[in-house]
């Protein structure tokens, strides 16, 4: 079946340096895709999302790009600060009902 | 405006009882969402609704599991009777009709924590 994964499911990253989070999907119909991050204890908190009709979105310290050919999704951070410490879920639908990624856990190291 | 509300945040039960979830979603959204979160299978959609009307409940996992939504303000899901194995964290999420019709932005609650003992 149709599925959303993640490359990698731990990410260690030294404050100060940009962290990239990778995502593929495989539903090709997926015409929408979101970051979210999830803090420890809360729920999951909208970062940035984007449309397949674009290849890159920014937003404050973050970028999203999107790579429709081989169904790839990446989230850059820069200038990566410890409030940044989370599981990062990437998710696509193609008809509103999101479905996510299994997470990826970013750990910022002082 | 205060968010997603969801209640209770923790409940603890024993195996056979009656759980009852309630969200209080964001108001003027008109798409509710209750997800279950677990280390194994990571946030799996269980059923939407919009305006109050249920779309999709493929994702819930058995008759045990049902989901109300009686009025625009307050949702619930319940699990009767509980087992082990519906230990996990539930959301509830809500949001407004996307400008393309079918999407937008999910805001979430804090998530009720259920453990069944």
């Amino acid at each position: 079946g149709e599925s959303v994964g993640l490359h990698l499911p731990t990410l260690s990253v030294q404050e100060g340096d940009n962290s990239i989070i990778n995502c593929a999907y495989s539903n090709s119909a997926s015409d929408y895709f979101i970051w979210y991050k999830q803090e420890s204890g809360k729920g999951p908190q909208f970062i940035i999302d984007i449309r397949s009709n674009m290849d890159k979105r920014q937003g404050q310290r973050v970028t999203v790009l999107l790579n429709k050919t081989v169904k790839h999704l990446s989230l850059q951070i820069a200038a990566t600060q410890p409030g940044d410490s989370a599981v990062y879920f990437c998710a696509e639908t193609p008809h509103g009902k999101l479905s996510f990624g299994a997470g990826t856990t970013v750990t910022v190291r002082a | 405006d205060a968010g997603v509300i969801q209640s209770p945040r923790h409940e603890v039960t024993e195996m056979g009882q009656e759980v009852t979830l309630r969200c209080k979603p964001i108001s003027g959204h008109d798409y509710l969402f209750w997800y279950r979160q677990t280390m194994m299978r990571g946030l799996e959609l269980l059923i939407y609704f919009n305006n109050n009307v249920p779309i999709d409940d493929s994702g819930m996992p058995e008759d045990r599991f049902s989901a109300k939504m009686p009025n625009a303000s307050f949702s619930t899901l319940k699990i009767q009777p509980s087992e082990p194995r519906d230990s996990a964290v539930y959301f509830c999420a809500s949001r407004q009709k996307g400008d393309m019709g079918d999407t937008g932005e999910l805001f979430f609650g804090e998530g009720s924590r259920l453990t069944v003992l």
